[in-house]
């Protein structure tokens, strides 16, 4: 199940289970949204983006999920394996300047138990 | 995917003294790099973005005296914390965009460096 802790949410899965993670966006004029992964100890891992002007587009075993209405991003992951076990950071980007500079979202833990 | 990496990826150091922190990208040039600092168990927060050539823009809160950073090439990045502090103890990462990727809102991040201060 979901819990939220003092600083991060945690979500916690059998292997083999689908998992969801929830990201709620500020900026209705970002254009861009990204998510990341990032294990213990290491920088952030893109995974996999969406334009604003879409509503959902599926990766290898990912799936992002944009809801412009209510600000709200997803990332569904089929098949969780125990590697998937890391921090989840959605971003949203607008343009500036001709740079797309990214602002993190709160980030969720996921755990995956063998 | 382009690769960025970051040194040295971990330092301690005494209270009052500074540390340089180099991000590279080693396959690609870029004209932007952005600094971020995590603090345990939160999320990245840009510090400021290092533009090639020219002087760093820096997010609202973060001092530019004490995070200095230059950006002489196409492939270096420095940030300078100096006078460290405890409450500068944090995990620096470095990112940069490669204009030739296709993705045009990606950054490439670097592993990240640990710094403790003493």
């Amino acid at each position: 199940g979901e819990s939220v802790g003092l600083h991060l949410p945690t979500l916690s899965v059998q292997e083999g289970d689908n998992s969801i993670i929830n990201c709620a966006y500020s900026n209705s004029a970002s254009d861009y949204f990204i998510w990341y992964k990032q294990e213990s100890g290491k920088g952030p891992q893109f995974i996999i983006d969406i334009r604003s002007n879409m509503d959902k587009r599926q990766g290898q075993r990912v799936t992002v999920l944009l809801n412009k209405t209510v600000k709200h991003l997803s990332l569904q992951i089929a098949a969780t394996q125990p590697g998937d076990s890391a921090v989840y950071f959605c971003a949203e980007t607008k343009a500036s300047g001709g740079s797309y500079i990214p602002t993190f979202g709160r980030g969720t833990s996921l755990i995956v138990h063998p | 995917g382009a690769v960025v990496s970051q040194h040295p990826s971990w330092v301690i150091c005494k209270s009052g003294t500074s540390v340089k922190i180099e991000c590279r990208s080693l396959d690609f040039q870029a004209t932007t790099m952005f600094w971020y600092r995590q603090f345990p168990k939160q999320s990245l927060m840009l510090m400021a973005t290092s533009n090639e050539g020219s002087k760093a823009t820096y997010e609202q809160g973060v001092e530019k005296d004490k995070f200095l950073i230059n950006h002489a090439s196409l492939t270096l990045s420095t940030l300078t914390v100096t006078s460290a502090h405890p409450e500068d103890s944090s995990f620096y990462i470095c990112s940069a965009r490669d204009p030739n990727h296709r993705g045009v809102g990606e950054q490439f991040f670097g592993p990240g460096t640990r710094l403790t201060v003493l």
